[in-house]
């Protein structure tokens, strides 16, 4: 059973323009989520993180939003550039359980020039 | 500030052997985590060490094991391989307090034959 689920395997955006990447969740316990970026052949990379009692954080061109009621979020990269192309994973997990990080499946992001 | 080192980077294997991975925090990081990836199952969590205690553990069998050392340098030992292990095996780095930050290493490549 998937607790993390991004049915999106893949997206092309045109450079400029705007990203958004959706992720879901089941476990109503989770607190925290974090995105990364992955490309091939290195880790993945924290983008940015956000917390349950937030619904928005912003960090420069990404920002991420949270709805808990629909257990829900999902991350705006504006503007889209080509160097953004990589893998997107979100991650969750439940507060004071440590590093214990669940990852949704990922979303492949292409930014077309 | 160096980030999160993987030895080695590539590893090959036979069936039945065992397998010890490194990995060294970023400087001031005590907990340190492990996770799998595969193209089948994503990436998964297999445990969580901080101050030289496992803090989590994900749903792996009792071959995967761990163990971090004083200085936070943490390593991973498999023990009679199985082909199903070949994976990309990832260890992330984090402060461990209250912010659940993680930062990836590069991998290190397990190819079981």
């Amino acid at each position: 059973d998937q607790q993390v689920k991004q049915n999106s395997p893949s997206l092309s955006v045109q450079e400029g323009r705007i990203s958004i990447l959706n992720c879901d969740y089941t476990n109503s316990m989770f607190d925290y989520f974090l995105w990364y970026k992955k490309y091939p052949a290195e880790g993945p990379t924290f983008l940015i993180s956000i917390s349950s009692i937030k619904d928005k954080n912003e960090d420069g061109r990404f920002t991420v939003f949270l709805n808990k009621s629909a257990k829900h979020l999902s991350l705006h990269i504006v503007p889209s550039q080509p160097g953004d192309s990589a893998v997107y994973f979100c991650a969750a997990a439940r507060d004071n359980y440590g590093q214990n990080f669940v990852f949704g499946p990922g979303t492949r992001l292409s930014v077309l020039p | 500030k160096a980030g999160v080192t993987q030895t080695p980077r590539y590893l090959i294997k036979t069936r039945g052997q065992q397998v010890t991975l490194s990995c060294s925090p970023i400087s001031g990081h005590r907990s340190v985590s492990w996770y799998q990836q595969t193209p089948g199952q994503g990436l998964q969590f297999l445990f969580e060490y901080f101050s030289e205690t496992q803090r989590n553990k994900g749903n792996f069998p009792g071959r995967f094991s761990g163990r971090q050392f004083s200085n936070s340098r943490s390593e991973m030992n498999v023990s009679t391989l199985e082909l199903g292990d070949s994976a990309l095996y990832l260890c992330a780095s984090a402060t461990g307090g209250l912010s659940y930050e993680q930062y990836f290493g590069p991998g290190t490549r397990l190819t079981v034959t």
